[in-house]
This record gives structure tokens, sequence and C-alpha cells, in this order.
């Protein structure tokens, strides 16, 4: 089954400190992978995407992520979080071809920056 | 930029009311959504329409139904609002075989 996995329901980070966001799926063919941040009563805005080619991607925001396939994972990473970093974080996962191109998140990763 | 809106950031409404939620986009997206958001449980689907006046079901679609009369706009209607049904609803839009989905701000919705 399709699935999208964050294992850390929770995460607090000091401001400056480095950062990594897990996310692990099980998809039968190599996926799309999308990261979304929501901050506190606001839609999902898109940090970055991974389709095909380099499996380093840059998003906004000074956020990158990572391709793993051998791993199944697409882990987020910032080198220094800023306190407007604050906020949950969303791994989805899609599929390839097709005209309903539904979207798997995952259940969310919510991050606090301590001054 | 795709623009998502979403007719109200927050609605309260009484059980057995029908409740309408609108929303519109304005970049021709062929695909749009509907997702619930719960704490801890993430976003679920309930419905998608791929096409004007088209409509599948997502994962959760019990107590739902949906209407696309024009391409830019997607309406959920809960057709009596129970109190279970309290939760954020989050309208997105998408081209067709891209699945990068566009959100809108979201309607914080409370069934007393």
């Amino acid at each position: 089954a399709q699935s999208v996995t964050q294992p850390d329901i929770h995460i607090t980070v000091s401001e400056g400190a480095s950062l990594e966001l897990r996310c692990n799926y099980s998809y039968g063919a190599t996926p799309y992978l999308f990261w979304y941040v929501q901050s506190p009563g606001q839609g999902l805005q898109l940090l970055l995407k991974y389709f095909s080619g380099d499996t380093l991607v840059q998003g906004i925001k000074g956020f990158e992520a990572e391709f793993k396939r051998s791993q199944s994972s697409f882990n987020l990473r910032k080198p220094s979080v800023h306190w407007s970093d604050a906020a949950e974080y969303f791994c989805a996962v899609g599929g390839r071809g097709g005209a309903t191109n539904k979207l798997i998140f995952g259940t969310g990763t919510l991050l606090a920056v301590q001054p | 930029d795709v623009k998502v809106t979403q007719s109200s950031r927050y609605l309260v409404k009484r059980t057995g009311e029908k409740v309408f939620l609108e929303c519109v986009q304005d970049m021709d997206h062929e695909n749009m959504f509907w997702y619930r958001q719960d704490p801890g449980l993430g976003l679920r689907l309930i419905y998608f329409s791929y096409d004007v006046k088209m409509k599948e079901k997502g994962d959760i679609p019990e107590g739902y139904s949906v209407s696309r009369e024009k391409k830019e706009r997607f309406s959920l209607i809960l057709e009596s609002a129970s109190t279970n049904q309290t939760s954020m609803y989050l309208c997105a839009s998408s081209l067709v075989l891209v699945n990068e989905q566009f959100f809108g701000p979201g309607t914080r919705l409370t069934v007393l």
C-alpha cells in the first residue's frame, strides 16, 4: 500500500541550529515527492519538490531535501533554523502519469524553535 | 502566482445545518481537491474533481458531497452537519499530469 511516514511528531531546535525532518515512503514506482510547510492558521505552502534528476533539491527559505531511493526517504534539511521556521511540515508523495494526480500526505512534524 | 481562495476562514454552524464551503482557483487548473485536516491525522482526502461535473471519492467521503459546475469553482457540501465534522478544511488545485498542488488558506469549521 502507498504510504508516507513522518516518524517525528514534534521537534524542538534552538535558533541557529541545523534541522533534519525525516520522511519515508512506500510506493510502487519512483514517485514525485514534496515538502509543504503550514504556518499557524494558514494553508500549505510548497517548500520543494522532486520529480527526477539531481537527488538533492533546493527549495525556498533555505531548505533542501535529498531523495534516497535505497532508503525510500526524502528528508528535509536546513543548516541554520530561524524563529520564523516554527510551523508544521508535511511530506507528500504522488504518482507518475494519470489524470487524477492525488497526493498522499504524512501526518506532519511540528517544529518549535527555541530562542 | 496561483491563487486558491476559500469563502470563509472561520465558520460556526449548528448540528443538522446544511453547510457549503466554496473554493475558487484562478489558474485554469483541471484538478481540484477537498481535504480535512485533524491533529495527528494529517490531511485526508474527502473528494476530488478532475473536470467540470466530474468527481471521485477520496478516502473519507461519508457525510460529504461536492459540486463542480464551473472549472474554477469546487464546493464542498455537508448535507447535515455533525459535531464530528468540526475540522480544518483545505481546498487545493493542480494541473493535469502534474502533481504539485496549490492550497487555499483553509476554513476552520466548528459544528455545535
